[in-house]
């Protein structure tokens, strides 16, 4: 079964930063590609980043380009998310899923809240 | 960037049919995919390359694109399908992942 696990949300404040992690299982992890996807409560869902499958192509929506890194530890099957200079419009739950080799995501995590305030 | 455009809401009754639309400039060639939000829950996929459903998602749900609109068509509607719907495609031009706005669907 596949499972995603993401962890290591929280309260932050502007200006601060917070690394994600999201632990995979079930499936061959270093064989397919991952992505964020963001939610701010009562919104819409937002693309966030890509790693490919040895992080060696990453690529980052414009809202968090330059400020967030994506990365991942395919022997622990973990992915990452870095996430420094928050901003209040950071405040999402963020959820890791899986690419199914078309950019479509077939799993996701339950998601892990991120709170940036003062 | 490329724009996804869904009505809000649309509301029907159980048994009938619902139909959510998704709107997007020559949507119709790309690849859609249609993710159903539960009410606190994580997105679930319900229907990938436009057509195609995941195993476990019912017959029921089904899907088209076409032109500039894609449509995902849900027949028997039950409570349990009342949810968030949200259509995706990857936007090649500038390699980034776009979704819908969203439709609520209510039962």
């Amino acid at each position: 079964e596949v499972q995603l696990v993401e962890s290591g949300g929280g309260l932050a404040q502007p200006g601060g930063s917070l690394r994600l992690a999201c632990a995979a299982s079930g499936f061959t992890f270093n064989a397919h590609w991952m992505h964020w996807v963001r939610q701010v409560p009562g919104k819409g869902l937002e693309w966030v980043s890509r790693s490919n499958s040895d992080a060696s192509g990453t690529i980052y929506a414009d809202s968090v380009k330059g400020r967030f890194t994506i990365s991942r530890d395919n022997a622990k099957r973990t992915l990452y998310l870095q996430m420094n200079s928050l901003r209040v419009e950071d405040t999402a739950v963020y959820y890791c899923a899986r690419d199914d080799g078309g950019n479509c995501f077939d799993y996701w995590g339950q998601g892990t809240l991120v709170t940036v305030s003062s | 960037s490329y724009v996804l455009t869904q009505s809000p809401s649309v509301s029907v009754a159980p048994g009938k049919t619902a139909t959510i639309t998704c709107g997007g400039n020559d949507i119709g060639t790309k690849s859609v995919h249609w993710y159903q939000q539960r009410p606190g829950q994580a997105p679930v996929l319900v229907i990938y390359y436009n057509t195609d459903r995941p195993s476990g998602i019912p017959e029921r749900f089904s899907g088209s694109n076409s032109g500039n609109t894609a449509t995902l068509t849900i027949r028997r509607v039950e409570a349990g399908d009342e949810a968030d719907y949200f259509c995706q495609v990857w936007d090649g031009r500038s390699d980034r992942g776009v979704f819908g706005t969203g439709t609520t669907l209510t039962v």
